[in-house]
């Protein structure tokens, strides 16, 4: 089956420590997004990637990083430098930029840090 | 970036047809219209897109009015397992502004029995 996959699902750090969350897709899409949601709240955008070797800052990138090596990943680390990094994270991809193009979520990692 | 408004929340019963509506006063001519689901601990689900008129698919009903200032997502009998987020979008992508997603805090919508 075609799809996204996120993983963990749920993941527990130490404060102080940088974790990396991961995020496959075998959609061939070329972008791919992340995203932080808080409890009732909506999502925002942490980092985008159009294309393989090339990302983009969303509204929330601080204290977060990404690489984008092969079109099929797009791993996100959260790095100590996060001041409050316990949230839901979301990846997300889309065939490209162009119109009509739906997004495909994957089931998220929810992160704990204490 | 078009900036969207909808209701935080909105009550129903099983059975009936529920409307949502958007607001988009400042939409472009190249925007598109799209609408997500998110239940609880998941990821959204693309649900519906349009430009104008009316759209229509086995899930949802989308109605665009001429000016395309505003849209309306019309669920038909809805049933609790309807209770969820829903999200408006608008943007030249599939969901947002053109370089990216952009999501508001979207609509809690909760079904009674």
């Amino acid at each position: 089956d075609g799809g996204i996959t996120q993983s963990p699902k749920y993941l527990f750090r130490k404060e102080g420590q940088n974790v990396t969350l991961s995020c496959e897709q075998n959609l061939n899409h070329d972008a791919m997004y992340w995203y932080r949601q808080d409890p009732g709240q909506g999502l925002r955008l942490i980092y985008y990637s159009q294309i393989v070797n090339d990302f983009q800052k969303g509204d929330i990138a601080e204290g977060y990083s990404v690489s984008r090596e092969k079109k099929e990943s797009f791993p996100l680390t959260v790095t100590s430098a996060q001041k409050n990094p316990t949230a839901f994270y979301l990846c997300a991809s889309s065939r490209d930029r162009g119109q009509n193009t739906e997004a495909f979520f994957g089931q998220g990692t929810r992160l704990t840090v204490v | 970036l078009a900036k969207t408004t909808q209701p935080i929340s909105m009550d129903s019963y099983e059975g009936q047809e529920v409307n949502i509506t958007c607001s988009h006063n400042n939409i472009a001519t190249n925007d598109y219209i799209t609408w997500y689901q998110q239940f609880p601990s998941q990821g959204p689900r693309f649900i519906i897109q349009g430009y104008k008129t009316k759209v229509t698919n086995e899930v949802a009903s989308l109605f665009i009015p001429a000016d395309r200032k505003s849209s309306t997502l019309s669920l038909p009998r809805v049933s609790l397992s309807d209770t969820a987020v829903y999200y408006c979008l608008v943007g030249p992508h599939s969901g947002g502004g053109a370089d990216g997603l952009t999501f508001g805090k979207g609509t809690h919508l909760i079904i009674q029995p």
